[in-house]
């Protein structure tokens, strides 16, 4: 069963324009949600987690239970942003299994 | 922050032969590790997780005798595709959570090409 889904694989923005990455989730239990980040020839390193609420680089996403989303967002995107992102679940506190979203390449045009 | 390193980055072998990628905590202690394949322009997709002195957990459909994986210590887990064919290749990465802050950590990956 898909528990991560990123809905757009390709997302382009010009700089300075807000972005918002989709993420939904489907898990009946309290999940932990984090968004991954993958810059060009780099390993895969976090950006953010909901559970510490805090904005990197930018970047925000608040976790909505009802939706069941945790969306990142970015007022103003700028071009070092261009990169492959990641949703992720946490689940199963005694295995701490992560799953992951298909990605989604931001590209951040000049 | 937290290192996990992989070894090798890239490997090319034959078919039939078998590969071991090794993943190994730098700089912590890590109880549980993961393993990824990352196909083209793909996400991850969650294998197995290792789990230090004990057997490892499969996800549904990998098949635990192709990719044999071992959790000997805590700072080191190795993969190991058996009787590797050219559809086994792949981009493999390995992961581990600190214990400290609950972060995934991962490896820069392990590129394998099956000849």
């Amino acid at each position: 069963a898909q528990r991560v889904t990123q809905p757009e694989k390709l997302l382009s923005v010009f700089k300075g324009a807000p972005v918002e990455l989709k993420c939904n989730y489907s898990y009946s239990g309290s999940p932990e949600l984090f968004w991954y980040v993958q810059y060009s020839r780099q390993r895969l390193q976090l950006l953010l987690r909901h559970i510490s609420r805090e904005s990197i680089k930018g970047f925000t996403a608040d976790l909505n239970k009802g939706e069941t989303s945790f969306h990142l967002k970015k007022p103003f995107a700028q071009e070092e942003d261009s990169a492959m992102y990641y949703c992720a679940l946490s689940i199963s506190r005694n295995f701490n299994k992560f799953y992951f979203g298909s990605g989604t390449k931001l590209n951040v045009k000049p | 922050g937290a290192v996990v390193s992989q070894h090798p980055s890239w490997v090319i072998c034959k078919s039939g032969t078998s590969v071991k990628i090794e993943c190994r905590s730098l700089d912590f202690q890590a109880t549980t590790m993961f393993w990824y394949r990352q196909f083209p322009k793909q996400s991850l997709m969650l294998m197995a997780t290792s789990n230090e002195g004990s057997k490892a957990t499969y996800e549904q459909g990998v098949e635990k005798d192709k990719f044999l994986i071992n959790h000997a210590s805590l700072t080191l887990s190795t993969l190991t595709v058996t009787s590797a064919h050219p559809e086994d290749s792949s981009f493999y990465i390995c992961s581990a959570r600190a214990p400290d802050t609950g972060e995934l950590f991962f490896g820069e990956g392990s590129r394998l090409t099956v000849l």
